[in-house]
């Protein structure tokens, strides 16, 4: 089974920020990469699939890079709304994966 | 309005059964794949497994296979998790979720609220 790390686990940052969140995988992957946005007590949102196309309707501060086994989720300039915790996900086979998350926080 | 309904969820003892639904609406239930994905309290995401736009193929995270059987009622749009011998590390809330069309792996695109399932005596 492919494994997904992601660093850091928690992220302070303050509005106007840029940031950044890594994922990595046991193995390549390829594109094959999707990031999600989930706020306490609700589902996950998706933002990114195929490791860089946005998600309809996903405003274009956010974006992501990468390719094989390491990836990258860029926010441009974080907003009030965007205090999120962030999970990338592998799609690579039919056994997927989630990374442990990133928690941006309020600084 | 595209909508995912899950429902069924509880509190349910170690080593019994328990099937929850996800009840769909709003697009061509039958032309996509639908994945469940849970959270156990304060946790990630974990993916569960997923079906088949057409029942004919399932595959399930090793955590919950040969105990958890996904299958679905196109005629009816609705989703299932048959969940056997319960064990307490299954307690979460239950996202139903949809993948791509005609394509068993992939993001998921749309969730439900989720519900809760809770596994103890």
């Amino acid at each position: 089974d492919i494994q997904m790390t992601q660093s850091p686990s928690t992220l302070s940052a303050s509005v106007g920020d840029r940031v950044t969140i890594t994922c990595r995988a046991s193995q390549r992957i390829s594109s094959w990469l999707a990031w999600y946005q989930q706020k306490p007590g609700k589902a996950p949102k998706l933002l990114i699939f195929q490791a860089s196309t946005l998600e309809s309707g996903v405003p274009s501060r956010f974006s992501g890079s990468g390719s094989g086994t390491e990836f990258t989720l860029t926010i441009s300039s974080l907003q009030p709304d965007d205090f999120a915790t962030y999970y990338c996900q592998q799609y690579n086979s039919y056994s997927e994966s989630f990374g442990p998350g990133t928690k941006v926080e309020i600084k | 309005q595209v909508q995912l309904v899950e429902s069924g969820g509880g509190v349910v003892q170690p080593g019994r059964s328990l099937r929850i639904s996800c009840a769909v609406s709003g697009f061509t239930f039958n032309t996509y794949a639908m994945h469940w994905v849970r959270q156990a309290p304060g946790k990630g995401l974990e993916w569960v497994g997923v079906i088949a736009y057409d029942g004919s193929s399932r595959f399930y995270a090793d955590s919950v296979k040969g105990r958890f059987t996904i299958s679905r009622d196109n005629a009816k749009n609705t989703l299932y998790l048959q969940m056997d011998s319960l064990r307490t590390e299954d307690t979460a809330v239950y996202y139903c979720a949809r993948g791509l069309p005609y394509e068993s792996s992939g993001y998921l695109t749309l969730w439900g609220q989720g519900t809760l399932v809770t596994v103890s005596s």
